[in-house]
Parts: C-alpha cells; sequence; structure tokens
C-alpha cells in the first residue's frame, strides 16, 4: 500500500514571494506518476502539475515547479511569484503505473495556503 | 460536456434514509472513480469503473454503499440508510484512460442528521 505524508497543515506566503509545499510518499512499486491538485474554496479539486516517476526532469507547468527525489520519495511544489487566486488546499497525490486497468489516487492530508497582500 | 458534473450539490438526509449521488463524467472518458472527503482530509477512494465495469470496490465502507454505471457514462453512487458517519463531501473524477490524470467534479456535500 502507498501512503502520501504533508507535514505542513497550513502555510502562509506574500504576494509575488516565492512558496514550497513538501510531500513525502512511501511505496514499494518502480512505476508511478505523482501530482498536485488545488483544492479551492469552491471545492473543485484542479490539476496543478504531474510528474512521472521514470522522468528525471523536474515537471514545470508556468509558475508552478517541482523538486522531485525519487531516491528521497520526496515531491515538494514550487509556487513563484504567488497570487491571491492560488489560496487553497494543495494535495499531493500519488498513482500507480498500471497495464489492464486504471489506479485510484491516493492523497495526504493537505496544505492549506494562505496568499496575503 | 466541458467538464465532470456533480448532482446534488447539498444533499442534507435523516439518519436511515436513503440517498442517490450523480455524476456526469467528461464524454469519452472511461474510467471514473467515487471519492470521499471527510472534514479536513484528502479525498479517499471509494471504487472504481472502466465503461459498465465496476473493477475495483475496494474502498467502499460498508455493503450500505452501492455504485453503477449501467451504460459506461452516467453513473451513481447510493447510500442506504445512511448513518451520521456517512456526513462527506463526495467527488467524483473521470479520466480518458489508463495511467492518464484524473478530473473531478465539484461533488456532492452530504449532511445525514
Amino acid at each position: 500500500a502507498q501512503t502520501v505524508t504533508q507535514s505542513q497543515p497550513e502555510m502562509s506566503v506574500q504576494e509575488a514571494e516565492t512558496v514550497t509545499l513538501s510531500c513525502t510518499y512511501d511505496t514499494s512499486e518502480s512505476n508511478y506518476y505523482l501530482f498536485w491538485y488545488k483544492q479551492p474554496p469552491s471545492r473543485q479539486m484542479i490539476l496543478v502539475i504531474r510528474q512521472e516517476a521514470y522522468k528525471q526532469q523536474n515537471a514545470t507547468e508556468n509558475r508552478f515547479s517541482v523538486n522531485f527525489q525519487k531516491a528521497a520519495k520526496s515531491f515538494s511544489l514550487k509556487i513563484s511569484d504567488s497570487q491571491l487566486g492560488d489560496t487553497a488546499m494543495y494535495f499531493c497525490a500519488f498513482m500507480k503505473q498500471n497495464t489492464g486497468t486504471a489506479s485510484k489516487l491516493t492523497f495526504g492530508t493537505g496544505t492549506r495556503l494562505q496568499v496575503t497582500l | 460536456g466541458a467538464g465532470v458534473s456533480q448532482s446534488p450539490r447539498y444533499k442534507v438526509a435523516k439518519r436511515g434514509q436513503d440517498v442517490a449521488l450523480r455524476c456526469d463524467p467528461i464524454s469519452g472518458h472511461v474510467s471514473l472513480f467515487w471519492y470521499q472527503q471527510a472534514l479536513g482530509q484528502g479525498p479517499e477512494f471509494l471504487t472504481y469503473f472502466q465503461n459498465e465495469a465496476q473493477l475495483d470496490k475496494s474502498g467502499l465502507p460498508s455493503d450500505r454503499f452501492f455504485a453503477e454505471r449501467p451504460e459506461g457514462s452516467v453513473s451513481t453512487l447510493k447510500i442506504q440508510r445512511t448513518q451520521q458517519e456517512d456526513s462527506a463531501v463526495y467527488l467524483c473524477a473521470s479520466s480518458f484512460g489508463l495511467n492518464y490524470e484524473q478530473y473531478f467534479g465539484p461533488g456532492t456535500r452530504l449532511t445525514v442528521t
């Protein structure tokens, strides 16, 4: 079974600053995917970024980038130039690579990010 | 449609009532998932469909929970004889196929009184 741990329940950052959210995971799988999802107060879960475990290059998506350390089983999210609209719960999630059937997501407990003026 | 839709958005049920929650996935998405999200927690997996086949129901917490997707599109999650511990947000997600990211609906907030 996989576990995902987010050790920062809450974080705060000023607008235009940079913030890093931490995530560690535990798995015996070799092939898997990692995701960061954002859940604003409106509740709709939105995909922020995806990382394939077989790729050494860290994924980036505009102001969002990850630091993927496979050996350490660490997957942190960096948000640059923070904006008020980034205020949300952020969930780290794990999905093992499958053949034949799709895989469920295993989520961490989330980090509540508040962006302030 | 443009995204995953769920209805109703809010449901209040008295303990012991049956409820039915609906999910309309993105058109063409063969995989459909249900998750339960308790207050302040991350979503937890309930069940998974590939087209109309329910391939994994290992996350359903009791035999009061039942899900179906008879034509491989719309899915319904039914909870019989609701209990207070069933109060949560129920999220539906769909994906194009294997190893693709999942897209979530807005959820149904169920409150059992």
